[in-house]
């Protein structure tokens, strides 16, 4: 079956330096995939997107590395700052699939 | 600009009670999602409504249904309920269905 899960499930990073976090898939099918921020007591907040035919796009501070061959997503953070400590998932959706799969997340923790 | 809205934002219920949870999606976005987010897990799908029609439905029993209305808010509800059903519910809107998808805050639903 479908599955999405995370290398590590919590990272530590002095602030000031760079992030990285990955992510694995399994639906060779996927077409669309997410980076979520999840802050305690809040909902999932869209970070970055990225579409199959891509295989790096850019934002503010992050970066998000598609490699289809390995079925492996990264998020990079750039600079980290107190306030990018927060649970972060990846999800995916499949064409014409309706739904999000999301992995189990990675608590990402910034040391002042 | 008001983002997802949901309703309310605590509850307490018991076991074998009913109880129906609300959301008001991004003015615009037809579509509404809702996901079941266990603690320490990623959000589950649920269920995927997209004007006013159901598109999409998770791996959940028949206990759960929901609906969307003409302004296209929605409603979950959950009957007979059991302590495994204690989760955070999101409500996600998008613009279309399959596409980038905003959360709200979330619903806490405790079942004792």
């Amino acid at each position: 079956g479908e599955s999405v899960g995370l290398h590590l499930p919590t990272l530590s990073v002095q602030e000031g330096d760079n992030s990285i976090i990955n992510c694995a898939y399994s639906n060779s099918a996927s077409d669309y995939f997410i980076w979520y921020k999840q802050e305690s007591g809040k909902g999932p907040q869209f970070i970055i997107d990225i579409r199959s035919n891509m295989d790096k796009r850019q934002g503010q501070r992050v970066t998000v590395l598609l490699n289809k061959t390995v079925k492996h997503l990264s998020l990079q953070i750039a600079a980290t700052q107190p306030g990018d400590s927060a649970v972060y998932f990846c999800a995916e959706n499949g064409f014409g699939n309706e739904k999000l799969t999301f992995g189990t997340g990675t608590r990402l923790t910034i040391i002042p | 600009d008001a983002g997802v809205t949901q309703s309310p934002t605590h509850l307490i219920k018991t076991r074998g009670q009913h109880v129906t949870l609300r959301c008001s999606p991004i003015s615009g976005h037809k579509s509404v999602s809702w996901y079941q987010q266990v603690l320490g897990q990623g959000p589950q799908f649920i269920f995927q409504y997209y004007e006013k029609e159901e598109r999409g439905r998770g791996n959940f029993p028949d206990r759960f249904s929901a609906r969307q209305f003409p302004n296209y808010s929605s409603e979950l509800n959950v009957n007979a309920l059991l302590l495994g059903d204690s989760a955070l519910y999101l409500c996600a809107s998008s613009l279309l269905a399959g596409g980038e998808a905003f959360f709200g805050q979330g619903t806490r639903l405790t079942v004792v």
